[in-house]
């Protein structure tokens, strides 16, 4: 079965500084990873979607790079702001979707 | 983009009733529907797979008879919590694949069940 975990739990940053989340998964057969935020008590907002042979997506300050060989990717934070403030979570397509418990972002201003 | 909704995004019930959520993609046919639920704190866990016109699957440890999943035409499924308790209590997220292109999913907004 898919194990998906995130590092940190939980990272806590001032604004304008760069930050990289991690997350790592334990079978490297999947489709696509992607990238979600949550805000506390909402839904998921997509951030970006990486396929199994791609090897990163951008958008905007955001950027994703996925290692399938080795189950890691990692999504780099550019310039972060106060409103980046929440739950991002990575999940990985197989047969179903598998997520990671997250890791909640705080940016101090 | 593909937008999925839910209905509704909070419910509060009294212990022992039953509560109807739906699922509808807006502006595309879905297939396939999935169920999530997500404890506070936690991950989501996916509850169960529900197909247009058959009989949802569900993930282990799932009672099938206490979360009815209903999956009546191509942009709407249901999530019935039957005789809910406070341990039901949660937040509930759906997700659709376009057809023919189920590696994509969409999510809703969640619904946040609150059993007293």
């Amino acid at each position: 079965k898919q194990e998906v975990t995130q590092i940190p739990a939980a990272l806590s940053v001032p604004e304008g500084e760069n930050l990289v989340l991690n997350c790592s998964f334990t079978d490297s057969a999947i489709y696509n990873l992607q990238w979600f935020r949550q805000d506390p008590g909402k839904g998921l907002t997509s951030l970006l979607l990486i396929q199994s042979s791609q090897r990163e997506q951008t958008s905007g300050r955001l950027n994703a790079s996925l290692d399938k060989s080795s189950g890691r990717s990692t999504l780099y934070i550019a310039a972060s702001q106060p409103g980046d403030s929440a739950t991002y979570l990575c999940a990985v397509k197989s047969n179903q979707f598998y997520f990671g418990t997250g890791t909640s972002l705080t940016v101090i201003p | 983009g593909a937008v999925v909704s839910q209905h509704p995004s909070w419910v509060i019930c009294k212990s022992g009733t039953s509560v109807k959520i739906e699922c509808r993609s807006l502006d595309f046919q879905a297939t396939t529907m999935f169920w999530y639920r997500q404890f506070p704190k936690q991950s989501l866990m996916l509850m169960a797979t529900s197909n247009e016109g058959s009989k949802a699957t569900y993930e282990q440890g799932v009672e099938k008879d206490k979360f009815l999943i209903n999956h009546a035409s191509l942009t709407l499924s249901t999530l019935t919590v039957t005789s809910a308790h406070p341990e039901d209590s949660s937040f509930y997220i759906c997700s659709a694949g376009l057809q023919g292109m189920v590696e994509t999913q969409y999510f809703g907004p969640g619904t946040r069940l609150l059993v007293l």
